[in-house]
């Protein structure tokens, strides 16, 4: 069975720091994509980025980038120059080979303080 | 603008009742879902359809039901079946099926029992 384990339920930053947000992932499919969402106090998942499991790059948008270490099955989030407003719960996805399921992590809650 | 909205914001049932919650999206997706998420934990998988007039049960199907009778429109109803009804839903979709494909959420519904 597939499974996400996110290991920090709370971290804090400093405003305009790096941070490193930790997924790690089981699962025995060939084929499989890894997604981080933002789910503000709104309530609202905003996606923030895509790792497909053949991919030989690691994932960047903007100031989110995915380190992907396929032989560890860590597939963690870093979050550069921090602001106010990345305050937010993260959870870490893996959809399956044939798609349509994705398996959540429990979710990290970050804090950036000024 | 494209998007996905879910109606209402807020839903309060009463014991016995069943109640219809709203998701619809101006994206041309073909997939849509249907997630629940309880405090302090990711989202689990209630049903997803990949086609108009075909839908499948997730993982914690029971005591809900669906229907997809238009591209745009998945409502989701919690049935008087489902005993712990209260929770956050939350409706998806993506352009097809596969683990590639992207999932982009509406703003969800709170539900609470009365």
């Amino acid at each position: 069975a597939q499974k996400i384990t996110q290991t920090q339920p709370g971290m804090f930053v400093q405003e305009k720091e790096a941070v490193t947000l930790d997924c790690t992932y089981d699962t025995s499919d060939p084929s499989y994509g890894l997604f981080w969402y933002k789910q503000p106090s709104s309530g609202e998942m905003i996606f923030l980025i895509y790792q497909g499991s053949y991919d030989q790059q690691n994932a960047t948008e903007g100031r989110y980038s995915l380190n992907f270490q396929k032989a560890r099955k860590s597939a963690n989030l870093v979050i550069s120059a921090s602001q106010l407003g990345d305050s937010a719960m993260y959870f870490c996805a893996m959809s399956r080979e044939y798609g349509n399921k994705l398996v959540f992590g429990a979710g990290t809650i970050l804090r950036v303080k000024s | 603008d494209g998007g996905i909205t879910q109606s209402p914001k807020y839903l309060f049932r009463k014991e016995g009742q069943n109640v219809t919650l709203s998701c619809e999206q101006n994206l041309n997706h073909d997939a849509m879902y249907w997630y629940r998420q309880d405090p302090g934990q990711g989202l689990r998988l209630i049903y997803y359809s990949q086609i108009v007039n075909d839908f499948q049960k997730g993982d914690i199907a029971e005591g809900y039901s669906v229907s997809r009778e238009k591209k745009e429109s998945f409502p989701l109803t919690v049935t008087s079946a489902q005993k712990n009804p209260t929770a956050f839903y939350l409706c998806a979709s993506s352009v097809d099926r596969g683990p590639q494909e992207t999932q982009y959420f509406g703003p969800g519904t709170r539900l609470l029992v009365l």
